[in-house]
């Protein structure tokens, strides 16, 4: 069974830094792009960054470029997303998803993580 | 960017209805269009990858069709637990953008 954990998230201050790891399990991770989307509360879905099976190819929204850095393990079938200077309009749950394949879609995600950004 | 609307934003229907939501890219995608249902409090469920084919275990009154910018969520038949938000997003070209979504609701 597939299955994708997400965990790291939590309350941070303006400007403060927190790393979300995703745990992925149930299939061969090491063929897999792989994707982080995040949901504001009250909100829809953004996309905010995508990693290639073998780390060749990654891409980031505009909101988080420069500031947060996707990056995964192979051998610990981990997929992570380093956030540094967070602002309050990062404040949301972050999915981590698997690209189903050439089509792009996201067919298995995880339950998600809330990331609070407050002082 | 690959702009995505969707319409209506929100929809009131009843059990046994035929559902259409749209779905529109400000330039072509071609057919990389996928559709998710999104419960309260739960991730999202793919249902539609490349305008119109059925991921695996989803019922088969879910439909999509459409090509270049413009695209369709058919749902034949509404049951209860259809009741959620759906959003489209497209896969051609990073960023890979969500629309805003469409609340089905009952009436």
């Amino acid at each position: 069974e597939v299955q994708l954990v997400e965990f790291g998230g939590g309350l941070v201050q303006p400007g403060g830094s927190l790393r979300l790891s995703c745990a992925a399990s149930g299939f061969t991770f090491s063929s897999y792009t792989m994707n982080w989307v995040r949901q504001a509360p009250g909100k829809g879905l953004e996309w905010v960054s995508y990693i290639s099976s073998s780390s060749n190819t990654i891409y980031y929204a505009d909101s988080v470029k420069g500031r947060f850095t996707i990056s995964r393990d192979n051998v610990k079938n981990s997929l992570y997303l380093q956030m540094n200077s967070l602002r309050s309009e990062d404040t949301a749950v972050y999915y981590c998803a698997r690209r189903k394949d050439s089509s792009g879609s996201n067919d298995y995600w995880g339950q998600g993580t809330l990331v609070t950004v407050s002082s | 960017d690959i702009q995505m609307t969707q319409s209506p934003s929100s929809l009131s229907a009843s059990v046994g209805d035929r559902v259409i939501i749209t779905c529109r890219a400000s330039q072509s995608i071609s057919t990389y269009l996928n559709w998710y249902q999104q419960k309260p409090g739960q991730a999202p469920n793919l249902l539609i990858y490349v305008a119109s084919s059925l991921q695996s275990g989803v019922p088969s009154r879910f439909s999509g069709s459409g090509s270049g910018t413009d695209f369709t969520l058919t749902i034949s038949s509404l049951q209860p637990e259809d009741f959620a938000t759906y959003y489209c997003q497209q896969s051609f070209r990073p960023p890979f953008t969500f629309g805003p979504g469409t609340k089905v609701d009952i009436k």
